[in-house]
């Protein structure tokens, strides 16, 4: 079972800031948090990934909570390419298996 | 450039009619692995491979076999499909197994088993 919470879907209007929320409440400490995108019916496309500290790249922000229960995948500035399934995935640090749930469809309408 | 490619990306075949789906990957990744992916199930792991000589089973393994020859190629053979290996996969490879490794995943095989 996937060990994260996300909502089924939400809305976000271009050139604003999406913020894509997700929990997972029962992470342990050697647990990484990950996100992916799948655009359609294509391979995902790794976005960011951190442990405990907020990370940032070109695509998006990752903002932990202190507690590590919940984070939150922020695109700075969506386009309509954004359009996609977000999911955020647990992934041991010991162990390789991504462990997919159902994600967050993300529509980015003009 | 850095990637992971599987073929064919769409095939049809008939019950019974061994095949195999190829995917390569260019980065030297040790950790290789197959998925499925079914309307309402999201990604499953069918197998993966660790390293060269070096495969296991994931969640869904029964129906399908992979070797590992080389680290590059990390091929799925279905030997007799059956309908219900009708689905969407993917390859992915990662430079470790190991939480703080990213994977790349390829572009996907449409398997149409009729």
């Amino acid at each position: 079972d996937a060990k994260t919470t996300q909502p089924t879907s939400m809305d976000c209007a271009e050139g604003r800031a999406a913020n894509l929320p997700c929990n997972h409440s029962t992470i342990s400490g050697n647990e990484y948090v990950y996100w992916y995108r799948q655009i359609h019916s294509q391979g995902p496309q790794y976005i960011i990934h951190g442990l405990k500290n907020n990370e940032t790249n070109e695509m998006a922000s990752l903002i932990i909570t202190e507690d590590r229960k919940s984070s939150t995948l922020i695109l700075p500035h969506a386009t309509l390419r954004d359009t996609a399934v977000y999911y955020c995935i647990v992934r041991e640090a010991s162990w390789g298996k991504f462990q997919f749930g159902a994600g967050t469809q993300v529509v980015v309408t003009p | 450039e850095a990637q992971v490619t599987q073929n064919p990306r769409y095939l049809i075949t008939v019950t019974g009619k061994k095949l195999t789906v190829t995917c390569s990957q260019n980065m030297n990744h040790e950790y290789m692995s197959w998925y499925r992916q079914d309307p309402g199930l999201g990604l499953r792991q069918i197998y993966y491979s660790m390293n060269v000589e070096v495969t296991d089973k994931g969640d869904v393994p029964e129906g399908y076999k992979v070797s590992r020859k080389e680290k590059r190629n990390f091929p799925l053979i279905l030997e007799s499909p059956s309908p219900n290996q009708t689905s969407l996969y993917f390859c992915a490879s990662s430079f470790t197994p190991y939480g703080g490794s990213e994977a790349f995943f390829g572009q996907g095989t449409r398997l149409t088993v009729v």
